[in-house]
């Protein structure tokens, strides 16, 4: 089962770039690291996936170095409402609908204007 | 996409008793998780609920304690039996549309904060 490690807390200004790296260092061959927010008194919320290399949707870019026992969440141009806790997902499928699922302890983010 | 919703959203409970937590969803999905959270804390997997057949417990979690029940593709319940004060926590709810191990986005239910006195 994969191990998460990542920053228990953070701050930024507002509009700086902000990068969330989480340390999963016995990731297996088919484990996908994902990203999830989330704020006080909801669930969390998708953010982003990946497998390897980069990834980037209309929100976040993922990185992933080769050997993968990291992953890089990067937050553009953070605002006052990207102030919540990410964590950091490795999901561990082994087929027939069996899932291991391992989450961090979350970073905190704090937005300052 | 999926939306969720959880009854209740809070509950306070005496020692001893049983609550159980709904959980419905907008759509059919093929995966549906039980998860606890503690206030400040992350997210522990309590079960995974197999839709027609028993739920699949991780470590540390057991049925007799936490019964769970999956009648159909969008509906779920998570009991917490014979509770303690230890049980007060946010129980969360959370299903993948897909299980293809590519397309892993959970949605998550609300949550059900739990006070056990």
């Amino acid at each position: 089962l994969a191990k998460t490690t990542q920053p228990i807390s953070m701050d930024s200004y507002e509009g700086q770039e902000v990068n969330i790296t989480c340390s999963h260092n016995n990731i297996a061959t088919n484990d996908y690291i994902t990203w999830y927010q989330q704020f006080p008194s909801q669930g969390p919320r998708f953010i982003i996936q990946g497998y390897k290399t980069k990834v980037t949707n209309e929100v976040a870019s993922l990185f992933i170095p080769a050997d993968r026992k990291s992953s890089t969440l990067s937050l553009p141009r953070v605002s006052l409402s990207d102030t919540a806790v990410y964590y950091c997902l490795v999901v561990s499928y082994s087929g027939a609908g069996s899932y291991q699922l391992t989450f961090g302890k979350g970073t905190k983010l704090s937005v300052i204007p | 996409s999926a939306v969720i919703s959880q009854k209740p959203s809070r509950d306070i409970c005496q020692r001893g008793t049983s609550l159980t937590i709904q959980c419905q969803v907008d759509s059919q999905v093929t995966m549906m998780f039980w998860y606890r959270q503690q206030p400040g804390q992350s997210l522990t997997l309590i079960a995974t609920a197999n839709q027609g057949s028993e739920a699949t417990y991780e470590s540390g979690f057991v049925i007799d304690k936490f019964p769970i029940s999956r009648p159909n593709l969008t509906f779920s319940t998570l009991t917490v039996s014979n509770m303690s004060p230890e049980d007060s926590s946010i129980y969360l709810c959370s299903a993948l549309p897909y299980s293809s191990g590519e397309e892993d986005e959970q949605f998550f239910g609300p949550g059900t904060r739990l006070t056990v006195l």
